[in-house]
């Protein structure tokens, strides 16, 4: 029983557009997410986060929105960069612990 | 500041054996978690570590996986014995306190059993 899902495993964008990542969730208690990237043979490194009482969140060239509603997070990247290439893994924060998603893999082509 | 530091990076066993990964987290980090992340999927949480007391091993395999953080810095997770479907990335991962802390992971421990 996912409780966190990533439906695109992966995604390809052309370096300087905008990359959108998506995450839906299926608990309207979740009420802390975040955002974490991981490259290769490295571990996971936090990017960005939101609370459940915003519905954006920005950091440089990353923003995440929150939809409550609809139970849906997404990550923005713009502009997209070659480095940003790596898989991101949404996660909520729920009981003082991370319950991840399965990832999407972003390939930022130059 | 050094990072989660966790050794062997490799690890290759037959079914059966047994191996155990060692993880020192960040320097005054209370909170330490040991994850276990399949191929394809996201790291799922086997065991949390508040200081040297169990948090939460509700998702731990208790009859083949066991985990210890003796003195409250370093930690060991041991399976015994393996199983195929054991294959997979262990992490560990650090944070001050619980909660809406950031977790610091570390680079993983990658083990396959055949």
């Amino acid at each position: 029983d996912q409780q966190v899902k990533q439906n695109s495993p992966s995604l390809s964008v052309q370096e300087g557009r905008i990359s959108i990542l998506n995450c839906d969730y299926t608990n309207s208690m979740f009420d802390y997410f975040l955002w974490y990237k991981k490259y290769p043979a490295e571990g996971p490194t936090f990017l960005i986060s939101i609370s459940s009482i915003k519905d954006k969140n920005e950091d440089g060239r990353f923003t995440v929105f929150l939809n409550k509603s609809a139970k849906h997070l997404s990550l923005h990247i713009v502009p997209s960069q070659p480095g940003d290439s790596a898989v991101y893994f949404c996660a909520v924060e729920y009981g003082n612990k991370l319950v991840f998603g399965a990832g999407t893999i972003l390939r930022v082509k130059s | 500041e050094a990072g989660v530091a966790q050794s062997p990076r490799y690890k290759i066993i037959e079914k059966r054996q047994s191996v155990a990964f060692w993880c020192n987290p960040i320097s005054g980090h209370a909170t330490l978690y040991w994850y276990q992340q399949i191929l394809g999927q996201g790291p799922k949480l086997l065991i949390q570590f508040q200081n040297n007391g169990v948090v939460d091993d509700s998702q731990l395999p208790k009859d083949r996986f066991s985990a210890e953080r003796l003195k409250g810095v370093d930690s060991t997770l041991k399976i015994q014995p393996a199983k195929l479907e054991d294959s997979a990335v262990y992490l560990c991962a650090s944070s001050l306190l619980a909660g809406q802390e950031t977790q610091y992971f570390g680079p993983g421990t990658r083990l396959l059993v055949l």
